[in-house]
């Protein structure tokens, strides 16, 4: 009875390298979000996704990342040329539904840019 | 100003006591509300999820929402050390998913 599952839980770049993310949603769940924590900040909603679809991006940097949750397979965020800024914990929730369903989190990865 | 926000603490109290954490907002489109529990270098927990105003409790645990004042509260009866985390508070509009905006967190400590 797995919950959501993020790896890697710890991952360091250099700066241009490029960081790629993994969430296996609970399953049975349709719906992933991605969530940004930087230190001393509350989350901050990135993307919300459906299978092979990108429901809202709003929340995402226009440039170097994008996300994408194949029909087989986990959910992915990438991010491109990584500098600096883009340290923080990143967060997969997974959910049943749409709007009305709780969220669950996964434990997070920790990207560090050195 | 941030839509939400939440006293970061830290916050210490002994064992047993009563603790009262609280968030305001200012977008009064919010309709759900939550409570999160964050462990240190752990992902979020959800504790307690209301809609719109009025209060719900869950053994030790009593989540109130004032949407006239744009006010929401925690209260932990008889605090545990196993409470000490840090508590966010989160909101979303009746939209048709949930794009849920955060409060920074409260640190909280409870002293055996």
């Amino acid at each position: 009875n797995a919950g959501v599952m993020q790896n890697p839980r710890h991952l360091v770049r250099r700066r241009g390298q490029e960081a790629r993310l993994r969430c296996s949603p609970v399953k049975g769940h349709s719906h992933v979000y991605w969530y940004r924590q930087l230190p001393e900040e509350g989350l901050k909603f990135m993307v919300y996704l459906q299978k092979e679809n990108i429901i809202d991006e709003s929340g995402m940097p226009k440039e170097r990342f994008s996300a994408e949750f194949p029909k087989e397979g986990p959910s992915i965020l990438r991010i491109q040329q990584v500098v600096r800024g883009d340290s923080a914990a990143y967060f997969c929730a997974s959910s049943t539904a749409d709007g009305t369903d709780t969220q669950y989190f996964g434990p997070g990865t920790r990207l560090t840019v050195l | 100003q941030k839509e939400v926000e939440q006293d970061p603490g830290p916050l210490s109290v002994p064992e047993g006591a009563i603790v009262s954490l609280n968030c305001t907002y200012s977008n009064s489109a919010f309709q759900y509300f939550m409570w999160y529990r964050q462990y240190s270098r752990k992902g979020p927990e959800l504790l307690m999820y209301t809609y719109s105003s009025g209060n719900k409790e869950d053994g030790r645990f009593t989540a109130q929402v004032d949407k006239s004042s744009k006010y929401i509260s925690l209260f932990i009866r008889d605090s545990q050390p196993s409470d000490s985390a840090t508590y966010l508070c989160a909101m979303s509009d009746s939209g048709g998913y949930q794009k849920v905006t955060f409060g920074t967190g409260t640190k909280l400590q409870v002293i055996p």
